[in-house]
């Protein structure tokens, strides 16, 4: 399987816990983004990474979390002392280097579920 | 205003019969446009993406982009039941440093037998 893939599917974690979630890109692909998606809306975007480097992060990503990618292959999140408001869906996105038009293929999503 | 918007559905649809999508967006700026198609618990899937105006067939989807309305639709025709599904309208914007997208918050479809 040469597609996006990420570890592990399903998260359940207690409050206060630290979680982190993996994402392996499809290989030759130099872009990597994390979003998060909430029931009844669409995927929102955390980060994005060209290579190693985290070239933008959103507002919505607060300091309780953390991104790496640090051999431009793999990606990893990370979520410092969960609250129940993180609980989501987390979504990793691939996309070809030097694609013009950005098209990005999803990974199969961590779902997080904290109580 | 949202970024990109899409009426949330339910849209029904008889088999066999044409689906149309629509969605509108309010930056002129966005360069690229994509429609993903999402399952119940699952990833969103990338149907077909759309960059200069006018239409773009694949198979029995086609795109439609009117940069001066502002506004892109999807056309689904033969409606299966497997087509039933959120679609997601997304809008990809180079921000200097990254291009990124911005999603609406779909629409679901329902193909009736």
């Amino acid at each position: 399987d040469t597609g996006v893939s990420q570890d592990p599917r399903h998260k359940i974690t207690k409050r206060g816990q630290n979680v982190t979630f993996r994402c392996d890109p499809i290989s030759e692909h130099n872009r990597l983004y994390w979003y998060r998606q909430t029931l009844g809306q669409g995927p929102e975007f955390l980060t994005y990474f060209q290579n190693e480097a985290q070239l933008e992060k959103s507002r919505l990503l607060s300091d309780r979390f953390s991104a790496e990618r640090p051999k431009g292959s793999f990606s990893t999140l990370e979520i410092q002392r969960t609250e129940q408001g993180d609980s989501a869906m987390y979504l990793c996105a691939s996309s070809p280097a030097g694609g013009p038009f950005n098209e990005q293929f999803f990974g199969p999503g961590t779902r997080l579920t904290v109580l | 205003q949202k970024e990109v918007e899409q009426n949330s559905g339910p849209l029904s649809v008889p088999e066999g019969a044409i689906a149309s999508l629509n969605c509108t967006y309010s930056d002129r700026g966005s360069q690229s446009f994509f429609w993903y198609r999402q399952y119940s618990g699952k990833s969103p899937e990338l149907i077909m993406f759309i960059y200069s105006n006018g239409d773009k067939e694949d198979g029995r989807f086609t795109a439609q982009l009117n940069k001066a309305s502002q506004y892109v639709s999807l056309l689904i025709r033969d409606s299966q039941p497997s087509d039933s599904a959120t679609y997601l309208c997304a809008v990809n914007l180079y921000t200097g440093t990254a291009s990124k997208l911005t999603f609406g918050t779909g629409t679901r479809l329902q193909v009736t037998l």
